[in-house]
């Protein structure tokens, strides 16, 4: 079980905007960063945003990232087919000694 | 150009055990953290088990402790993950992944484990 909890799916027409949440706690999100990771079906998962807010080069700025006290969010804009994806936080959890993901977030395009 | 490259997964029976491979390119093997994490069918990621670049550092996941032993020979530039007393629940596909700062940038392609009788 997840000590990193994220809204199972969320979904919106193309061309419109979704947010994430994910939610932890003073041992991993109050204390480390964070970086969002992108599945596709069937594939690796892939850096979306790192250091809470920092985009890799080649992903565009309609993805973005902000973080608040034991939260962080993913925002993505102009929603494209081509983000239906599952969309996962992770960051390092001192209290435990490992490396938590979010309980992850499967982004439907209407 | 980095590239991870899994190998080992197979279908076993419960109480077996698996040695995972992960061979790693394009880039200088010893300077970085390496970690195995995994997924079950229809699940979420897992994050199993990492090891720092002389392999004097080992972190595990509880659920794994005592049974799985991750390890590195730097020579080889390849990972390793002996799983041993291997349950159901352990079925997932097992992913090698290089650690850079606080994240995973790098995956390799994913090997499948089935644990089954």
């Amino acid at each position: 079980q997840s000590v990193l909890t994220q809204p199972p799916s969320v979904s919106a027409a193309p061309g419109q905007r979704v947010t994430i949440s994910c939610s932890g706690s003073s041992s991993n999100i109050g204390k480390h960063d964070v970086t969002w990771y992108q599945q596709l079906p069937g594939t690796a998962p892939k850096v979306l945003i790192y250091d809470n807010n920092k985009r890799p080069s080649g992903i565009p700025d309609r993805f973005s990232g902000s973080k608040a006290g034991t939260s962080v969010t993913l925002g993505i804009t102009g929603l494209q087919t081509g983000d239906e994806a599952d969309y996962y936080c992770g960051t390092w959890d001192t209290s435990l000694n490992v490396y938590v993901f979010g309980t992850g977030t499967k982004v439907t395009v209407l | 150009e980095v590239q991870l490259v899994e190998s080992g997964g197979d279908l076993v029976q419960p109480g077996g055990s698996l040695r995972l491979s992960c061979a790693a390119s394009g880039y200088t093997f010893n300077t970085y953290w390496m970690s195995w994490v995994r997924q079950a069918p229809g699940e979420g990621l897992e994050w199993v088990a990492n090891i720092n670049q002389d392999g004097s550092e080992k972190y595990y996941v509880d659920s794994v402790k005592g049974r799985f032993t991750i390890s590195r020979d730097n020579a080889k530039n390849s990972l390793y993950l002996q799983m041993n007393r291997l349950r159901a629940e352990d079925t997932a596909v097992y992913y090698c992944a290089r650690a850079t700062g606080g994240g995973y940038w790098y995956w390799g392609q994913g090997a499948l484990v089935t644990v089954s009788s």
